[in-house]
């Protein structure tokens, strides 16, 4: 079946730190992966995706790559800020199982200055 | 960028009261739409999911009864959280799912996530 195991958190970092949140999956078929953003009190965003192997999805200076080899589609930021400082979410999205999102258990992140 | 919203944001309401969320995709039709739950400091989880003029399908543990859905138009689906108890409180997420074209692999999709409902059941 599919699923999602990320890192867990919480992770605190100083700005300008640098920042990887591992994410790796199993799926069934030929998943597209994304990375979701969840800042306080919000719904889900989409940061950054890519849908097939070896591409790579950036946004707002993150980004991540989806290696089949290691399953892996693991979140970096070189300098991260303050701003940056939220809930992220991997997750999955099979067109073969209805294009239903499975989603990691999410990684809190908390930038101090 | 397509739009998603939900109504309303944020509901108190007393225990044995209905409520219902609305999903809204605000300029695009959307044939098939999610249902989410997020208790707190956890993940999301799938509650249903709902077609445009069909039953909805639920997962495994969710209880259809309890939580009714209809998904009534291309851009509105509904999810009633019947004879609310405590235990219902959480934060209720929708997502719509819009074809954004096809390719030689079938039709590209997308979802686009709502910004969520807040239900606190006292």
């Amino acid at each position: 079946g599919n699923s999602v195991t990320q890192m867990e958190g919480p992770v605190t970092l100083s700005e300008e730190a640098f920042l990887t949140i591992n994410c790796t999956y199993t799926a069934t078929g030929y998943p597209s992966l994304f990375w979701y953003v969840q800042y306080p009190g919000e719904g889900l965003q989409l940061l950054l995706k890519a849908t097939k192997a070896d591409d790579k999805g950036s946004n707002k200076g993150f980004e991540a790559t989806y290696r089949k080899e290691t399953t892996s589609f693991h979140l970096e930021k070189g300098s991260v800020q303050v701003s940056d400082s939220a809930v992220y979410f991997c997750a999955l999205s099979d067109r073969y199982t209805g294009n239903q999102f499975y989603f990691g258990t999410g990684t809190s992140l908390t930038v101090i200055p | 960028g397509a739009v998603v919203s939900q109504h309303p944001s944020w509901v108190i309401c007393k225990s044995g009261t209905s409520v219902k969320i609305e999903c809204r995709s605000l300029d695009f039709q959307a044939t098939t739409m999610f249902w989410y739950r997020q208790f707190p400091k956890q993940s999301l989880m799938l509650m249903a999911t709902s077609n445009e003029g069909s039953k909805a399908t639920y997962e495994q543990g969710v209880e259809k009864d309890k939580f009714l859905i209809n998904h009534a138009s291309l851009t509105l689906s509904t999810l009633t959280v019947t004879s609310a108890h405590p235990e219902d409180s959480s934060f209720y997420i929708c997502s719509a799912s819009r074809v954004l074209g096809t390719s030689g692999s079938g039709p590209q999709e997308t979802q686009y996530f709502g910004p969520g409902t807040r239900l606190l059941v006292l």
